[in-house]
């Protein structure tokens, strides 16, 4: 299994409260993403990276922002966390984009955030 | 623009075989992803195609129709483990998944 990390795993916060979600690898891939799955949507993309410093918006980003200032750091921030960002989010990391075997996405365990 | 549409649930008996179909309508497709989720835990990667074909790999296949934006995953001989849900993943250029909502396959003993 790909050595990804998420922190923390659970959180509950309050509205109006900035959050930052942390994703860690190990294996030195290029590109990362964030996800948020809710039932009834399945899994959605927020915001990807592929490489320092470079990052792209996906179908989800209003309210998110990232930064990836090391090649094993993918953070997302939540600017003022609304009950609406209630969800499990989940961090995925892939080697390169081939069109090949090595485009496939690996997923970190998740983190669940509750926004009361 | 990207529509997924997979069966929602399915059911089989143990020792079965359940066949999930996939129908897409992805701008700049190059590939198709299948991955299998537990409740509770993330997704982990089954199988790709990006060419038109079956891929097998033990007892889960995976088949690709590019001109008709159709797959399927094939699970044989199914176990209780195997209940869980599938989803359907197309690749756009960019390495961008869009995923669908998943079909739950409970297995019966």
């Amino acid at each position: 299994d790909a050595g990804i990390t998420q922190s923390p795993r659970h959180k509950v916060t309050e509205t109006g409260t900035p959050v930052t979600l942390r994703c860690h690898q190990t294996e030195n891939h290029r590109y990362m993403y964030w996800y948020r799955q809710d039932p009834g949507h399945g899994l959605r993309l927020i915001h990807y990276s592929y490489g320092v410093k470079d990052t792209d918006k996906g179908e989800v980003s209003d309210g998110y922002s990232v930064s990836r200032s090391k090649t094993e750091d993918f953070l997302l921030t939540l600017e003022s966390a609304t009950s609406s960002q209630t969800s499990v989010y989940f961090c995925a990391i892939s080697e390169g984009e081939t069109g090949g075997i090595t485009d496939t996405q690996y997923f970190g365990p998740g983190t669940r955030l509750t926004v009361l | 623009g990207q529509n997924i549409d997979q069966p929602t649930e399915m059911t089989a008996t143990e020792g079965a075989i359940v066949q999930i179909n996939c129908t897409y309508q992805t701008s700049g497709f190059n590939g198709l992803f299948w991955y299998q989720q537990h409740a509770g835990e993330a997704p982990t990667f089954l199988s790709y195609n990006v060419l038109d074909g079956l891929e097998e790999k033990g007892r889960f296949s995976s088949f690709l129709s590019r001109s008709k934006g159709y797959s399927y995953l094939l699970l044989k001989e199914l176990q209780m483990k195997d209940s869980a849900s599938y989803l359907c993943a197309p690749k756009a250029a960019g390495n961008k998944l869009t995923f669908g909502g998943g079909t739950r396959v409970l297995v019966k003993p």
